[in-house]
């Protein structure tokens, strides 16, 4: 069963355009939801991560969004550049007295028209 | 560069075989973390360990054990290989056991032909 729901699958998206990629969670012990953008022949590499405290965190061109209630969080990439085309995935993580285990989304590629 | 290390970056092998994959996490982490990834399943979070005990386990075969050194090295060994364990093996540290961001490393790709 999946933990993380993440769609679309894939997007294309024109340079300047913003690009929005979606995940859900059923699972209301997660506590922490980590972006990783994973480029080919890479391994994934943190981009922006939020608490369910609050409903929004900004860092630079990128932007999560999270409903707590509606158990759904989203990565928004505003003024989209070539240089931004990768996988990315959303995941999330529950803080266990002895450890971290993450779930993952299927990964998103998106791919940014020049 | 994330500062983690995997060994080697690739890896062929036949069917029923074993094979170790070794990692050594960023200068000062000592939690661990294992994933595979296939492109069917995506990105499965296989098993933690910090400072040199398991703390965490995910979707791992028994088929597979890891573990970790005093020099906090880590290493995975897969064994009886099947044709469906072909996949990159991404390693990740972190510098506690609780702690949230991890830094992957380049990962091994494996065949099994």
């Amino acid at each position: 069963q999946q933990q993380v729901k993440q769609s679309p699958q894939s997007l294309i998206v024109q340079k300047g355009g913003i690009s929005i990629i979606n995940c859900a969670y059923e699972n209301t012990a997660f506590d922490y939801f980590p972006w990783y953008q994973q480029f080919p022949g890479k391994g994934p590499a943190l981009l922006i991560a939020i608490r369910p405290d609050v409903s929004e965190k900004k860092e630079g061109r990128f932007t999560i969004s999270f409903n707590k209630s509606a158990k759904q969080f989203s990565l928004h990439i505003m003024d989209s550049q070539p240089g931004d085309s990768a996988t990315y995935f959303c995941a999330a993580s529950s803080l266990t007295n002895t450890g971290n285990q993450f779930y993952f989304g299927t990964g998103t590629s998106l791919t940014v028209i020049p | 560069d994330s500062g983690v290390t995997q060994t080697p970056k690739h890896l062929i092998t036949a069917t029923g075989q074993r094979v170790t994959l070794r990692c050594s996490p960023r200068s000062g982490d000592l939690s661990v973390y294992w994933y595979q990834q296939s492109l069917d399943q995506g990105l499965q979070f296989l098993i933690q360990y910090y400072n040199g005990e398991e703390r965490a386990k995910g979707n791992i075969l028994e088929r597979f054990s890891a573990q970790q050194f005093p020099d906090l090295h880590s290493e995975l060994n897969l064994s009886s290989l099947e044709l469906g364990d072909s996949a990159l093996y991404f390693c990740a540290s972190s510098p506690g056991q609780r702690t949230d961001t991890q830094y992957f490393g380049p990962g091994t790709r494996l065949t099994v032909l």
